[in-house]
């Protein structure tokens, strides 16, 4: 059973810019949650979505969005990027919303802002 | 504040030398508690999964343990491969969406030969 896979797995950008990031979620899943990973704040949850639908946003500013498709892929976008949007951004998918199931994360996308 | 905490921060072991991870939490409910071992530039792996105190879950040479405010990681004749960062996570109790894991700093495990 193949995992979460993200693309790419690496991305230079400079500021000002903006940036999608894609994730496919593990098949079967229908939901998918995306975190930023710094050395130091550590994972920090950015957004949940569901059925295309977001459930649940984390603390971080309008600039961040994402949205799911129909077959559960989801991508993240980062508008007008700034040397602390430099991170590992790392998706996890779980089958289901509404009760605890176990998420399963991708090997992330390093994003490094000039 | 939904909070967890997670100590030490690093530890270094000698291969066969068996010791324990800390993972404090203060969250309003608890609906689950995850452990993660993570490597360097690689995604979280996930490792258990525990719903309510007393409950404990064992694979290979760990053994997770939870109480009402924290959970243990006990690792047994640690082996050079264990060596990782090791990540707690909690979901909380709040109505709707529980895709809102909230996560400890870590613990950054060394085992030495």
């Amino acid at each position: 059973k193949a995992g979460v896979t993200q693309t790419p797995r690496y991305l230079i950008k400079t500021r000002g810019q903006q940036v999608t990031l894609s994730c496919s979620p593990i098949s079967g899943h229908r939901s998918v949650s995306w975190y930023q990973q710094t050395p130091g704040q550590g994972l920090q949850f950015l957004f949940e979505y569901f059925s295309e639908t977001q459930r649940n946003k984390g603390n971080f500013p309008g600039r961040f969005s994402g949205r799911q498709f129909s077959n559960s892929r989801s991508e993240m976008n980062v508008s007008t990027l700034e040397l602390g949007d430099s991170a590992l951004y790392l998706c996890a998918s779980s089958r289901k919303t509404g009760d605890a199931d176990t998420q399963y994360f991708g090997p992330g996308t390093r994003l490094t802002v000039l | 504040e939904d909070q967890v905490t997670q100590s030490p921060e690093a530890l270094r072991l000698q291969e066969g030398e068996s010791s324990s991870l800390n993972c404090s939490y203060t969250v309003s409910g608890l609906r689950g508690l995850f452990w993660y071992r993570q490597d360097p530039g690689k995604g979280p792996e996930f490792l258990f999964t525990l719903y309510s105190a007393g409950e404990e879950k064992e694979k290979e040479r760990l053994k997770a343990t939870l109480t009402k405010k924290e959970s243990f990681l006990h690792i047994t004749a640690p082996k050079p491969e264990d060596s990782a960062t090791y990540l707690c996570a909690v979901t909380p109790n709040y109505g709707g969406s529980q895709g809102n894991l909230i996560f400890g700093k870590g613990t950054k495990l060394s085992v030495k030969p």
